[in-house]
This record gives structure tokens, sequence and C-alpha cells, in this order.
């Protein structure tokens, strides 16, 4: 099966910028994707890799090591609405997508 | 333009009982997935359907079937609801399987007694 880790919890300050790593192990590689979940909602599009290198969307960026099987999502001037779980989701060599367990983003005051 | 809406939202059901969960999208989508997800694991998927009339397994297909009759609609269904299907479910769909991402809906939490 694949493997995808992450960090189960991080705490921030507002304002501040948090990095989440991702870590895979694939049958065959077509992408990664950050999804972002807030409790009791439906997973929303952040960002999508398929080379290497950052990809920056606002706020927002995404990292991808292909080599390494490795990716971040940094989030920069942290807000309260930043809290929720983020998900990383990599598209095997059959373009389904595993995700990994996700990491639950606090961001205090 | 409403995207991906499942209906019930909710649902209590015991042991033996069936159900089926509907996903309708509005995008024209020709993929569509059925994903399960449980505290602590990443979103599993049950099913999925490459265009109308397709169907194919995912990584957790037991105890569950699926229908793409219309290109808008996928329904999953429970013969036989069991307590470890105990799950929030989540459809979503995609334009293509490449590089276009996912849109999911809210989700129907369903729990099995």
């Amino acid at each position: 099966g694949q493997n995808i880790d992450q960090p189960t919890e991080m705490t921030a300050t507002e304002g501040a910028i948090v990095q989440i790593n991702c870590t895979y192990q694939t049958s065959g590689f077509n992408g990664l994707f950050w999804y972002q979940q807030h409790a009791g909602e439906a997973p929303t599009f952040l960002s999508y890799n398929v080379l290497d290198g950052l990809e920056e969307k606002g706020r927002f960026s995404s990292f991808l090591s292909r080599s390494k099987g490795y990716s971040y999502l940094l989030l920069k001037e942290l807000q309260m609405k930043d809290s929720a779980s983020y998900l990383c989701a990599v598209r095997d060599g059959d373009y389904k997508l595993s995700f990994g367990a996700g990491t639950t983003v606090t961001v205090r005051a | 333009n409403a995207g991906v809406t499942q209906t019930p939202k909710f649902r209590v059901l015991k042991t033996g009982q069936s159900m089926t969960l509907l996903c309708a999208q509005d995008m024209n989508h020709e993929y569509m997935y059925w994903y399960r997800q449980d505290p602590g694991m990443g979103l599993r998927l049950i099913h999925y359907s490459v265009g109308e009339g397709t169907t194919a397994k995912g990584e957790v297909p037991d105890g569950y079937n699926v229908s793409r009759l219309k290109k808008q609609n996928f329904l999953l269904g429970l013969e036989s609801a069991a307590p470890s299907q105990t799950s929030v479910y989540f459809c979503a769909s995609s334009y293509s399987q490449d590089t276009q991402p996912q849109h999911f809906g809210d989700g129907t939490r369903l729990s099995i007694l």
C-alpha cells in the first residue's frame, strides 16, 4: 500500500509561520495535493505540485522534492481562521489519491 | 452552482439494516469517488467511477456497492450495515485524473449501532 506521513498536531501563534512536512512512498507518482479541512466540513483544495520546486499562492506555499519523497506546506502570517486540519495527498501511478492522516494546526492569539 | 451534494447529512442505522448514500455533482465531471474518513486515519478510497456506467474498487471496498447510472450521480450502498462501517463518508468528483483536484461534498455522518 501507499505510505504517507505527516505530523499529527502543530501549534503556532497568530501572525507566525508554520511548516507542515509530508513524506511519502507510493507506487508511482503523478502529483501531490494539499487540502484544508475545517472541523466538520469538507476538504478544500489548496495546492498542487507535480514538478520539483516551490508553488506560491498568497499566504500559502507548497514545496516538492520528488527524489526525496518530500513535500511541505508553508502557512505565513497565520490567522485564527487557519486553525484546521491539513491533508497531504499523493496521486499514484494509477491516478488514485492516497491521503495522509492530516495535521491539525491550532493558531493561538 | 451547488458543486457536490451529499444526502443524507446524518444517519443512524441498526446492525444489519441497509441504506443508500447519494452523491450528486453539477460540474459535468467524469470522475467520481467515495471515501470514508475515520479518526487518526487518512481518507480511504472505497469505490470510484471513471465515467457513466463504470465503477471500480478502491482500497476498502468490502461491504459496499456502488452504481453510476447517470453521469451526475454516484450512489454508495450498504447492504447489511456493521458497526465497523460507522464513519464519515465523503463523495468527491474531478474533471480529469491528471492535474485537476478533486472537489468534495460536505460528508455524511453515519453511525451504526
